[in-house]
């Protein structure tokens, strides 16, 4: 869906350094959510947001913080990357029904070096 | 936590076979499943879902199983085509917070 943005689409960066991943969204939805893809581990949550006020860790959290600067607008960063958090990373939102689908971003490949 | 267990992790069929996939969950009070295609390069989207209250649900050559009792859900597909070939992830939630856990996916190939 071209409603849920992420930048960069593709980062190299190098061990140490701060980076941050951007998810926008025109959907009107209050939930947001990072996830990670690696192959062979599917899609697991970093962390996800009810509204701006709420922010809350998933299972895979250390190593990662994020920001919820409005409703539409929802960043993960990683304050000092590491090669083991080369991965797939997908934004995804959804509404506030606890069964409403979740939109999927297009995803952002990181590779640390 | 919930834990989602997915089966097979692949799976390659003859085009106009069908196909299933087979998911477990452990947290009873789960009550929605969904389940997503990703195609090679793109973003994961959802082709069907299923909640407690239904035990099947059917959308032309895609249908979804649940058994509650067993805790267990399946993906049906019939009549494979080659751009069926992708990707397929289960996931289920449920209780005070409704986030979803997904299972780690299972790579289906229709041969042609």
């Amino acid at each position: 869906d071209a409603d849920v943005t992420q930048t960069p689409r593709n980062r190299i960066t190098k061990t140490g350094k701060r980076i941050m991943l951007e998810c926008s969204q025109t959907k009107g939805h209050d939930r947001m959510y990072w996830y990670r893809q690696d192959p062979g581990l599917g899609l697991r949550l970093i962390y996800y947001s009810f509204d701006v006020k709420d922010i809350n860790k998933g299972e895979i959290s250390d190593g990662y913080s994020v920001s919820r600067q409005a409703q539409a607008k929802f960043s993960l960063s990683l304050e000092s990357a590491i090669p083991n958090q080369t991965a797939l990373y997908f934004c995804a939102t959804s509404g506030q029904g606890g069964t409403d689908t979740q939109y999927f971003g297009p995803g952002t490949r990181l590779t640390v070096l | 936590g919930e834990n989602v267990e997915q089966h097979p992790s692949t799976l390659s069929v003859q085009e106009g076979d069908s196909a299933v996939i087979k998911c477990t969950y452990s947290d009873s009070a789960s009550n929605y499943f969904p389940w997503y295609k990703q195609e090679l390069g793109k973003r994961p989207q959802l082709i069907i879902d299923i909640r407690s209250n239904v035990g099947e649900k059917k959308d032309q050559r895609i249908a979804v199983t649940l058994n509650k009792t067993a805790k267990h859900f399946s993906l049906h597909i019939t009549e494979t085509q080659p751009e069926d070939s992708a990707v397929y992830f289960c996931a289920a939630s449920g209780g005070s917070n409704y986030k979803l856990t997904f299972g780690k996916g299972t790579l289906l190939t229709v041969n042609p």
